[in-house]
């Protein structure tokens, strides 16, 4: 069946640093891929989407690009702030399918100090 | 333009009572799905519905858990006899699932606690 699987945190970075969350994934036919971001005690929020191969998406200074030879979705961000702490989900949706439904990693929670 | 809502956020019941969840979706939306995350875990997708139509329920347990998406009103996941292993966050997402771009929005959720 389909699955994500993601980096274990905690990833602990200082202020400025390059980010990178490993996601890869294994699915039939042609998933769309996705980044969800969690701050604490509230919901998940789409950072950013690709829909097909070599789709780079990108939002607030973080990049991913769907790599359908690697099976990959690696999440990006070039200089860290404190404000980027939260847990960072990658998904999967087999859209193509009738039911739609998001296929989520474990997350990997980040921190960034001063 | 109000986005997801869940009631209530916090919900503390005792073993044996039932929980009721509620999911206003986006306006617009006519598509909801439940997930269920349990401490340290990523989500699990429970059911996803449509207006009067349940369209997979595939990771729903067979006992004690309903969900219903009436014609008028709220979503609404429903967990008879609770225990302390149903203690979690269940977040609620809409979309308008037109097909190829599955992207959903979600609620704060709702964190239940069973003492």
């Amino acid at each position: 069946g389909n699955s994500v699987t993601q980096m274990e945190g905690p990833v602990t970075l200082s202020e400025e640093a390059f980010l990178t969350i490993n996601c890869t994934y294994t699915a039939t036919g042609y998933p769309s891929l996705f980044w969800y971001v969690q701050y604490p005690g509230e919901g998940l929020q789409l950072l950013l989407k690709a829909t097909k191969a070599d789709d780079k998406g990108s939002n607030k200074g973080f990049e991913a690009t769907y790599r359908k030879e690697t099976t990959s979705f690696h999440l990006e961000k070039g200089s860290v702030q404190v404000s980027d702490s939260a847990v960072y989900f990658c998904a999967l949706s087999d859209s193509g399918g009738s039911q739609g439904n998001l296929i989520f990693g474990k997350g990997t929670k980040l921190s960034v100090k001063p | 333009n109000a986005g997801v809502m869940q009631n209530p956020r916090h919900l503390v019941r005792r073993r044996g009572q039932e929980a009721r969840l509620r999911c206003s979706p986006m306006k617009g939306h006519s598509h909801v799905y439940w997930y269920r995350q349990l401490p340290e875990e990523g989500l699990k997708f429970m059911v996803y519905l449509q207006k009067e139509n349940i369209i997979d329920e595939s990771g729903m347990p067979k006992e004690r858990f309903s969900a219903e998406f009436p014609k008028e009103g709220p979503s609404i996941l429903r967990i008879q006899q609770v225990v302390r292993g149903d203690s979690a966050a269940y977040f609620c997402a809409s979309s308008n699932a037109v097909q190829g771009n599955n992207e959903q929005y979600f609620g704060p959720g709702t964190r239940l606690t069973v003492t």
